[in-house]
């Protein structure tokens, strides 16, 4: 099946660096998506990494390791902004994304 | 711009009322999705559409229905609402050819009692 890790949530230090971690099983792959959600608001994207490696956006970076099924999202400089939920999701085969539950990120002053 | 809009933005809705949500986007992408996103659960696809005139089931499809006339609009509609379908639900939008990032709607905040 089909099958997306994330940590619930996770709590950082405004200016600090942070990394989520995503681990993911899907039947065949064209990418994967990361997106932000603040409380009560629609997801907005992120980054899109469909071959290995980094991208670099700004504050925030996405990697990509398809042999392992594992991606990352670093936010660096936080803000309290940043406090948000930050959902993983990768593209299947029939270009379907397949959602997990998302990490919910506390930044404290 | 625009974007992609959903209305209404919350609802109360009686239970064994049906009701539909409406989704228009200008954007025109070929792929419109209907996701409802629970408390501690991620966003679940109950119906997708990758162009005019055709649709197909998600993971959640069960009690409701979408129809695709046109390339703009994606219609979602609860013909007997029950409680379990309280949820907040999302419309989105991609161009799904070039596999990019799919736009969401505000989404909507149904409520059934």
């Amino acid at each position: 099946g089909q099958n997306i890790d994330q940590p619930t949530e996770m709590t950082a230090t405004e200016g600090a660096i942070v990394q989520i971690n995503c681990t993911y099983q899907t039947s065949g792959f064209n990418g994967l998506f990361w997106y932000q959600q603040h409380a009560g608001e629609a997801p907005t994207f992120l980054s899109y990494n469909v071959l290995d490696g980094l991208e670099e956006k700004g504050r925030f970076s996405s990697f990509l390791s398809r042999s392992k099924g594992y991606s990352y999202l670093l936010l660096k400089e936080l803000q309290m902004k940043d406090s948000a939920s930050y959902l993983c999701a990768p593209m299947d085969s029939n270009y379907q994304l397949i959602w997990g539950a998302g990490t919910k990120l506390i930044i404290k002053p | 711009t625009a974007g992609i809009t959903q209305a209404p933005t919350s609802q109360i809705l009686a239970a064994g009322r049906s009701m539909t949500l409406r989704c228009t986007q200008d954007m025109r992408h070929n792929a419109m999705y209907w996701y409802r996103q629970d408390l501690g659960l991620g966003l679940r696809l109950i119906h997708y559409s990758n162009t005019a005139g055709t649709t197909g089931k998600g993971e959640v499809p069960d009690g409701y229905s979408v129809s695709r006339a046109n390339t703009d609009d994606f219609p979602l509609t609860l013909a007997s609402a029950v409680p379990s379908q309280t949820s907040v639900y999302f419309c989105a939008s991609s161009d799904s050819e070039t596999g990019t990032e799919a736009f969401f709607g505000q989404g909507t905040r149904l409520t059934v009692v």
